[in-house]
């Protein structure tokens, strides 16, 4: 079955670059699908970040997008987030997931991962 | 603010059915029978429980039902058991560039 395990460091200075890794198994991102990103801060509802497909095509949220670049590596079957100059507000757990072209649904999941802003 | 607007909490006693709604626009909800709902249980993983208005993932329960009139959907849960009780998010493709919007959550209590 497909899995997703996202990595990367748990803590990120403020003004610094987050950068996470999304790890697929169980499937070939070159097969299709987009793949997305999502993060929940703690305590709050969820927040679409952009999706990215093999072919490198990326959407970002608006309110994101000059701050955040997305990335695939058919090789490594991975794709990755970074988030530039981070602030307090960024902090929140981070899910990597399968989506579609209209977005219509987000599955599976992966556990996600909190990425904490603070000096 | 969330785009989609849901209840920020409802309750049901086991064995009886809810429905939580999802308020959108004609640009997304509306527009598009792209919504989407996701149970999280504390700690957890987001779990997809409907997809495109209605549609059931396999694995998932027959007692969760999802439908949709105007700008507004519903998930409706019948014969409530205590592992429902969970947040419930909803989302939908939108036409703006945003391209998905979220619900801010409906926290689910079985009392």
């Amino acid at each position: 079955q497909v899995q997703l395990q996202e990595s990367g460091p748990g803590l990120v200075k403020p003004s610094e670059t987050l950068s996470l890794t999304c790890a697929v198994s169980g499937y070939s991102i070159s097969s299709g699908y987009y793949w997305g990103w999502i993060r929940q801060p703690p305590g709050k509802g969820l927040e679409w970040i952009g999706n990215i497909y093999h072919s490198g095509s990326t959407y970002y949220n608006p309110s994101l997008k000059s701050r955040v670049t997305m990335s695939v590596d058919t090789s490594k079957n991975q794709f990755s987030l970074k988030l530039s100059s981070v602030t307090a507000a960024d902090t929140a757990v981070y899910y990597c997931a399968r989506t579609t072209v209209t977005t219509d649904w987000f599955d599976p999941w992966g556990q996600g991962t909190l990425v904490t802003v603070s000096s | 603010q969330s785009a989609l607007t849901q209840p920020a909490s409802v309750s049901g006693s086991p064995g009886q059915s809810i429905t939580i709604s999802c308020t959108g626009t004609s640009s997304d909800v509306g527009g598009y029978n792209y919504v989407s709902w996701y149970q999280q249980h504390p700690g957890k993983v987001p779990k997809i429980m409907i997809y495109d208005v209605s549609n059931r993932p396999s694995g998932v329960s027959n007692r969760f039902s999802g439908s949709k009139s105007g700008n507004t959907a519903s998930l409706t849960i019948s014969g409530l058991q205590a592992e429902d009780e969970a947040d419930y998010y909803c989302s939908s493709y939108t036409s703006s560039s945003t391209l998905v919007v979220f619900g801010g959550g409906t926290k689910l209590t079985v009392l």
